[in-house]
């Protein structure tokens, strides 16, 4: 069962440059979500989507973009890196219901310089 | 107010103790309650679900109270393989999407 796969697993940019984290389900998911996790905090919520097509901004939108093509893909985009963008992913997925349980992909440690 | 509070911790137990974790969520329309484990830069990982008649897992018990829009987790005879961080999670059905994760509480077995 491959669930939440996220690449990649580390990436070291510099400051202004631009990426793309990648993150696929194979659950048939409608909802996914990516939080960023700061080093003895919290999750907190960058964007969601609640199905193909629809995105919509969580807790800490600004620097990031996201876009929902496919059921299975959820891109994260850096714009323009900074510092502060330092962090861990997560992206995770869970069904539509509300008893429905989310999973995690395995994360992406990012270090801007 | 945080939408999911926990206590804030960290706690540290010796082996074998039996330790109780609290949370509170704000939202009387939320639907359905979990805690989840994360292990140092891992991601977290779904430990139980709750479930307002209560239940258990081997060494772990969750309670759930509506009423009191509280939850806990009971963990008796702790391991040392149980130091992690526990989430208390939540799920909201009002507006759509939301799953709402408290702060954490860090949890230290010591032998």
């Amino acid at each position: 069962n491959a669930g939440v796969t996220q690449t990649p697993k580390f990436q070291v940019l510099k400051t202004g440059q631009s990426m793309t984290l990648q993150c696929a389900q194979d659950m048939n998911h409608e909802y996914m979500s990516w939080y960023r996790q700061d080093p003895g905090m919290g999750l907190r919520l960058i964007h969601y989507s609640v199905g193909a097509g629809i995105t919509d901004q969580g807790e800490v939108p600004n620097g990031y973009n996201v876009s929902r093509s496919t059921t299975e893909d959820f891109p994260l985009r850096l714009l323009s890196a900074a510092p502060s963008q330092t962090s861990v992913y997560f992206c995770a997925s869970r069904g539509g219901t509300g008893g429905n349980i989310q999973y995690f992909g395995a994360g992406t440690r990012l270090s801007v310089l | 107010r945080k939408e999911v509070e926990q206590d804030p911790g960290p706690f540290n137990v010796p082996e074998g103790a039996t330790v109780a974790f609290n949370c509170t969520y704000s939202n009387s329309a939320s639907q359905s309650f979990f805690w989840y484990r994360q292990d140092c830069r891992k991601e977290p990982k779904l430990l139980m679900s709750v479930y307002s008649s209560g239940n258990e897992d081997g060494r772990f018990t969750a309670q759930l109270n509506r009423a009191s829009q509280y939850i806990s987790l009971l963990i008796r005879d702790s391991k040392l393989s149980d130091s992690a961080t526990y989430l208390c999670v939540v799920n909201d059905k009002t507006g759509g999407f939301k799953t709402i994760f408290g702060a954490g509480t860090r949890l230290f077995v010591k032998a």
